[in-house]
This record gives structure tokens, C-alpha cells and sequence, in this order.
């Protein structure tokens, strides 16, 4: 069973800024299966990123992944008002899937 | 575009069991090859995956729940379910029902959740 790890838990930049978080695996993912998503308050998860690099479709450029084996990366180049959210990074290369913990991004 | 929409009793007394459907509008559940699964996110907590059923029918649990879990799908209706026994106060959360290709694609379309508290 894949444990996954977010870091920082908290982020507090500004916008226009560059965002960094991170998930970590207890094991490799198989086939970069790792996904991230966005989640705002009462909304379900987004998904942003799968295959650990691919955004999926209607989601800017300026969020890219990045990772392979136990290592991933979630990247906002320039953050918007809009980007503040939860992010959850999860695998789904095995089951059973998990989730990370999640990294809240707030305004600083 | 396909849509997902959760539907079942928002109130389960405990050691009952919660049910749970997932309407899929918008194309077949049993067309293509997908991944239909439920999560749940305790009130200002993350999100657990519960389990899944593919298109086929076989599913996946979660070891921590898969002694309570029956997912399961009505393919004349469109829909499937999700049935928890023995339910406990732990339960209470918002449940969402989602869907993965089969691929390297992640969850790409989830349902709006549905809030179920469990108790007396």
C-alpha cells in the first residue's frame, strides 16, 4: 500500500509569485500514475495534472508536474487570485489508490 | 459531457447502513473503458478513495473500509452504489463519486458530493 506524503502543508505566497508543492511516495509509482488536483471550499477536486506531467484538458500552462518514481512536483509559474486552493496529489497506478494529505495555498 | 450526480438519505442512524447512488448522464456506464469510484472527505479533512468498479463489474476496495464496502452497478439505470455497514460516527462526511479512463489518465469527472451524517 503507497503512502503519500505533501510538503509543505501550508504555502503562503503572493500572487504573481512561484508556487512549489511536493508529494512524496513510500514506494515507486507505478508508471507515474500521480495526479494532482485543485479542491476550493464546497467544490469537488479538480483535476489538474496525470501521468505526473500531463495537464488535463482546459488547464493553463502556467501548472506543470513533474516526477517520476517516488518524487513529484506540482508547479504554478505565476500564481493567480484563482489558484488559492487545496491540493491533493494521488496515485492510481495500484490499488489501493491514495491521496496525500494535501498543501493548503493561501494568500499572503 | 458526462456528469456525475450522488443521491441517498443525507441522515444514517449508526450501526446502519449508508447507501449511496451514482447517476451518470451524459453517455453509458457500460460503454467505453472506465473506473467508477467512491471517495469521501471527512468535514475540514482529505479525501479517502473507498473503492472502485470497473466497467466489467470487478472491483477494488480499500483495506481499511473493505470488510463494510459493496460497490456495485445497475447498467438499465445507469447508475452505480455504494453500500457501507455498520456505520459509526467516523463515517460522516461528504461522499463524491468519480470516474478514471482506463489509461494514464487521472479522475477527470467527479460528481458534486453529498454530505451523510451519521447519527441518533
Amino acid at each position: 500500500e503507497i503512502v503519500l506524503t505533501q510538503s509543505p502543508g501550508t504555502l503562503s505566497l503572493s500572487p504573481g509569485e512561484r508556487a512549489t508543492l511536493s508529494c512524496r511516495a513510500s514506494q515507486s509509482v507505478s508508471s507515474s500514475y500521480l495526479a494532482w488536483y485543485q479542491q476550493k471550499p464546497g467544490q469537488a477536486p479538480r483535476l489538474l495534472i496525470y501521468g505526473a506531467s500531463s495537464r488535463a484538458t482546459g488547464i493553463p500552462d502556467r501548472f506543470s508536474g513533474s516526477g517520476s518514481g517516488t518524487d513529484f512536483t506540482l508547479t504554478i509559474s505565476r500564481l493567480e487570485p484563482e489558484d488559492f486552493a487545496v491540493y491533493y496529489c494521488q496515485q492510481y497506478g495500484s490499488s489501493p489508490l491514495a491521496f496525500g494529505q494535501g498543501t493548503r495555498l493561501e494568500i499572503k | 459531457q458526462v456528469q456525475l450526480q450522488e443521491s441517498g438519505p443525507g441522515l444514517v442512524k449508526p450501526s446502519q447502513t449508508l447507501s449511496l447512488t451514482c447517476t451518470v448522464s451524459g453517455g453509458s456506464i457500460s460503454s467505453g473503458s472506465y473506473y467508477w469510484s467512491w471517495i469521501r472527505q471527512p468535514a475540514g479533512k482529505g479525501l479517502e478513495w473507498i473503492g472502485r468498479i470497473y466497467t466489467s463489474g470487478s472491483t477494488n476496495y480499500n483495506p481499511s473500509l473493505k470488510s463494510r464496502v459493496t460497490i456495485s452497478v445497475d447498467t438499465s439505470k445507469n447508475q452505480f452504489s455504494l453500500k457501507l455497514s455498520s456505520v459509526t460516527a467516523a463515517d460522516t462526511a461528504v461522499y463524491y463519486c468519480a470516474r478514471r479512463p482506463v489509461g494514464r489518465t487521472g479522475m477527470d469527472v467527479w460528481g458534486q458530493g453529498t454530505t451523510v451524517t451519521v447519527s441518533s
